[in-house]
């Protein structure tokens, strides 16, 4: 089965880091690159970042930049996003996603994981 | 940043009716324009892609529209499953992708 799953929720204290993982299964993880979306409580789903699992490129949008680090394990087929510095705005659900064709970017993305919820919270 | 703005935020419409949702962007993205479904606790799930053509295994009743700055999503004959949050996303000015704030589409 062609599926993204992802690491369970955690709860994080202002300033900690958090580290979610995404494995993937059903297809050639390194043919996709992975992006990262979260969801914020009243808000609209936000772009992250993406990283290309054949070589490790990485791109960050401009505030997610020296605060995210996306890295894989290829020989696990499995993608992870860490983030520093948390705050009360990094409470979302933060979600893998996969792009439509292989081997590039900047197309929509067609398989999502359930997304792992992370409150950060004092 | 290219802004997606969708409306309405909320939309109230019978079983077996017909919805209509909108789509804006503050500027041209041509066709590379995406709908994505979201029901509470699952994954979303791309519906439409390319502006117009649907996804595998997604069924005709959803049908997408437009291009440039104006785009719809028409879902006919609702069924049950079908209400749900509705995203559009354009990807044509990647690596920056923007996503609009959601349609909640309920039933009446």
């Amino acid at each position: 089965q062609v599926q993204l799953v992802q690491s369970g929720a955690e709860v994080k204290k202002p300033g900690a880091s958090v580290k979610v993982s995404c494995k993937a299964s059903g297809y050639t993880f390194s043919d996709f690159y992975i992006h990262w979306v979260r969801l914020a409580p009243g808000q609209g789903l936000e772009w992250m970042a993406w990283i290309n699992p054949n070589s490790g490129g990485t791109f960050f949008a401009e505030k997610f930049r020296g605060r995210v680090t996306m890295t894989r394990d290829t020989s696990i087929n499995t993608a992870y996003m860490e983030m520093t510095g948390l705050t009360s705005d990094d409470t979302a659900v933060y979600f893998c996603v996969r792009d439509r064709r292989p081997n590039m970017v900047g197309d929509a993305f067609d398989l999502w994981g359930r997304g792992t919820m992370v409150i950060v919270s004092s | 940043e290219i802004v997606m703005t969708q409306s309405p935020a909320t939309l109230s419409v019978s079983p077996g009716g017909r919805a209509t949702l909108s789509c804006r962007a503050s500027q041209s993205v041509n066709d590379n324009l995406a709908w994505y479904q979201h029901k509470p606790g699952q994954a979303p799930r791309l519906l439409i892609y390319g502006a117009s053509t649907r996804a595998t295994g997604v069924p005709a009743r959803f049908s997408g529209s437009g291009s440039g700055t104006e785009f719809t999503l028409a879902i006919s004959s609702l069924q049950s499953e079908d209400f749900a949050v509705y995203y559009c996303q354009q990807y044509d000015k990647w690596p920056m992708y923007t996503f609009g704030l959601g349609t909640k589409l309920e039933i009446k």
